[in-house]
């Protein structure tokens, strides 16, 4: 079983939709979370982290479930510019390392 | 501040040959880290570096060795490619611990035929 798990999508969804991510992780250790977003060929850039308490950054909201061990990431009103692969990261057992989802792939269509 | 940056960008390797990736970052970061990024899988750590004059295996370490030659600079060697080296390295750094925020070098890609 893979540590972080993605739906690879892709998500194909009109300007202005709503669209959800999630993820889900196997080490009940994990401390620290985070979406990453990848556009087409280039690197991964920290769109958020993701606390326990849930929070929200403009169009972006994160949410954390610990109990089921579950990351969740929703973008309302989708731009064309939302466009790209959106990756979910957890830090490994110690502490020491990131582990990252494969990633899900987002296409906003106008 | 040009943040992370990586050279080559780009490069083809015949089976058997050596290369070095080289990566600089201009952030006064503690740490700095290799991946590589493979089509279907998430980005695996090969090699990190908690501080300067310190590294540590990550992930997928076989086949390549770093260096940490200053705080600045973070290299990645392939003493001897093989086909399954091929694939897009990217070089990233944080200020100190794994969960500060992670800036990404704009990756090789590197082809070894």
């Amino acid at each position: 079983r893979k540590e972080v798990e993605q739906d690879p999508g892709p998500f194909n969804v009109p300007e202005g939709a709503t669209v959800a991510f999630n993820c889900t992780y196997s080490n009940s250790a994990s401390q620290s979370f985070f979406w990453y977003r990848q556009d087409c060929r280039k690197e991964p850039k920290l769109l958020m982290s993701v606390y326990s308490s849930g929070n929200e950054d403009g169009r972006f909201t994160a949410q954390l479930n610990r109990a089921s061990q579950y990351i969740s990431l929703l973008i309302r009103d989708s731009k064309l510019s939302d466009s790209a692969t959106y990756l979910c990261v957890v830090t490994e057992k110690g502490g020491n390392k990131l582990v990252f989802g494969a990633g899900t792939i987002l296409r906003v269509k106008s | 501040n040009a943040g992370v940056t990586q050279t080559p960008k780009f490069q083809v390797l015949k089976t058997g040959q050596s290369m070095t990736l080289q990566c600089a970052q201009d952030m006064n970061h503690n740490s700095m880290y290799w991946y590589r990024q493979d089509p279907g899988m998430g980005l695996r750590l090969i090699y990190y570096s908690a501080s300067e004059g310190t590294t540590d295996k990550g992930e997928v370490p076989n086949g390549y060795n770093v260096s940490r030659l200053n705080k600045r600079e973070f290299s990645l060697r392939l003493e001897s490619a093989a086909p399954s080296q091929t694939s897009v390295y990217f070089c990233a750094s944080s200020r100190d611990r794994v969960a500060d925020t992670q800036y990404f070098g704009p990756g090789t890609r590197l082809t070894v035929l």
